[in-house]
């Protein structure tokens, strides 16, 4: 069965330091979209994006925060100046169209 | 705004025993509604769908829920309990428009043998 793949699955990084997280969503997809999860917390929409574009982002999703998908394959979400409270389990997920989600294992991201 | 209240954040059974994890959501227009497992460690799973068609939904593992529209709930079950299915469950909403799940709270299920 097609995976969202997700790498890697545990980063590291120092505060202030930028941080790239990387998806390969399912081929056919049409619709990706990142969601964070806080230790212990419920999972929390952050961004959808379609057609090469962002198409909704939660008020989570601020300036700090960017999507790309740059060669047709990877959708990355990038973090530019992490801080303490950006750790947390990152999942990606892609979707042929508006409600067939399907999840990678996600990245936990531990920012010291 | 949509929103969904997942009761008890722990819900014990003996093996053997039927399952009920419930969920309330809200929602001003007719809604999708999911529930996903998340084993320890692990990405979410998606277990079943509702989309407005049957209102009650099968899924994997034996699972499945019924969408009642008065009751304004979507609450997930399964006959018999194995020590497998212990995990965490998450109900979600999607409301057609916007884009992101909403999730509850997540449901914590113990399986006692």
């Amino acid at each position: 069965e097609p995976e969202v793949t997700q790498t890697p699955s545990h980063q590291v990084t120092q505060m202030g330091q930028e941080v790239i997280l990387r998806c390969v969503p399912i081929s056919n997809h049409l619709y990706f979209y990142w969601y964070r999860q806080i230790l212990g917390q419920k999972v929390e929409f952050l961004v959808s994006f379609y057609n090469n574009e962002i198409s909704e982002k939660s008020e989570i999703f601020d300036d700090q925060f960017s999507v790309e998908r740059p060669d047709g394959s990877n959708f990355t979400l990038k973090i530019r100046s992490t801080k303490l409270e950006d750790s947390a389990m990152y999942f990606c997920a892609s979707s042929p169209e508006d409600y067939g989600y399907t999840f990678g294992s996600g990245t936990r991201l531990t920012v010291v | 705004a949509q929103s969904v209240t997942q009761l008890g954040s722990h819900v014990s059974v003996s093996e053997g025993a039927l399952v009920l994890l419930r969920c309330n959501y809200s929602s001003s227009v007719p809604p999708y509604l999911f529930w996903y497992v998340q084993y320890p460690n692990q990405g979410l799973q998606l277990l079943l769908k509702y989309t407005s068609a049957a209102t009650l939904v099968k899924g994997i593992n034996g699972f499945e829920a019924e969408f009642k529209k008065s009751e304004t709930s979507f609450h997930l079950t399964k006959p018999s309990a194995h020590m497998s299915d212990a995990a965490e469950y998450f109900c979600a909403v999607k409301v057609g428009g916007a884009d992101g799940l909403t999730f509850g709270k997540g449901t914590h299920l113990i399986i006692q043998p």
